[in-house]
């Protein structure tokens, strides 16, 4: 089935730690995307990127990190940078003017 | 920078009841909306997109519609079930970004 996957659906991180969240999509979107959802919030954006090798910060892409080797795969790093990391985070692909597609969810938890 | 606002945050009202949901945008130069379903947990689930140049978009018991040029949309949900509980989000792109509302959280009382 097409879809984008992301994993793992938990992730604990203890201080200090870097920490990687993967995202899988095998729809050929050109276009993914990181968001951060907090209690209460709406989706703030990471990071995204239009096409392979390229991306761009979002709103909130301090302590955060990325890359684009592949058009399918877009894989988030958080950082020890990020003082705050526990949220749930999404990750979403679009074809142009078109759908964009959610994956599950990974949950970060510091520890 | 495109704004999007949700009201109500939150909605409950007893099962079979029509309902509207608004998101409002600040920038009109926008190509389509999309509203999305959200479960607690869960990632987001795509319900209807409504393209610029359309007045409305339906799908079963949901009515999506949206007015460009007042900024608005609405979400109508017909004859609401228990299962429509969840949180309706709206999303918006505008240039290479999305810019999501903060959602009106829904509950339906059997």
């Amino acid at each position: 089935d097409g879809g984008i996957t992301q994993s793992p659906k938990y992730l604990f991180r203890k201080e200090g730690q870097n920490v990687t969240l993967s995202c899988e999509q095998n729809l050929n979107h050109d276009a993914m995307y990181w968001y951060r959802q907090d209690p209460g919030q709406g989706l703030r954006l990471i990071y995204y990127s239009q096409i392979v090798n390229d991306f761009q910060k979002g709103d909130i892409a301090e302590g955060y990190s990325v890359s684009r080797e592949k058009k399918e795969s877009f894989p988030l790093t958080v950082t020890s940078a990020q003082k705050n990391p526990t949220a749930f985070y999404l990750c979403a692909s679009r074809r142009d003017q078109f759908w964009a597609f959610f994956g599950q969810g990974t949950r970060l938890t510091v520890v | 920078k495109q704004e999007v606002t949700q009201i109500p945050a939150a909605l409950s009202v007893p099962e079979g009841e029509n309902l509207v949901l608004n998101c409002s945008f600040t920038d009109s130069a926008i190509y389509n909306l999309q509203w999305f379903r959200q479960d607690p947990g869960k990632g987001l689930t795509s319900l209807l997109l409504i393209q610029s140049s359309q007045r409305e978009q339906t799908s079963g018991r949901l009515n999506a519609s949206l007015d460009k040029s007042s900024g608005r949309s609405t979400l109508y949900i017909a004859a609401s079930q228990p299962g429509d509980s969840a949180t309706y989000l709206c999303a918006v792109p505008t240039g290479n970004q999305f810019y999501f509302g903060t959602g009106t959280s829904l509950t339906v009382i059997p």
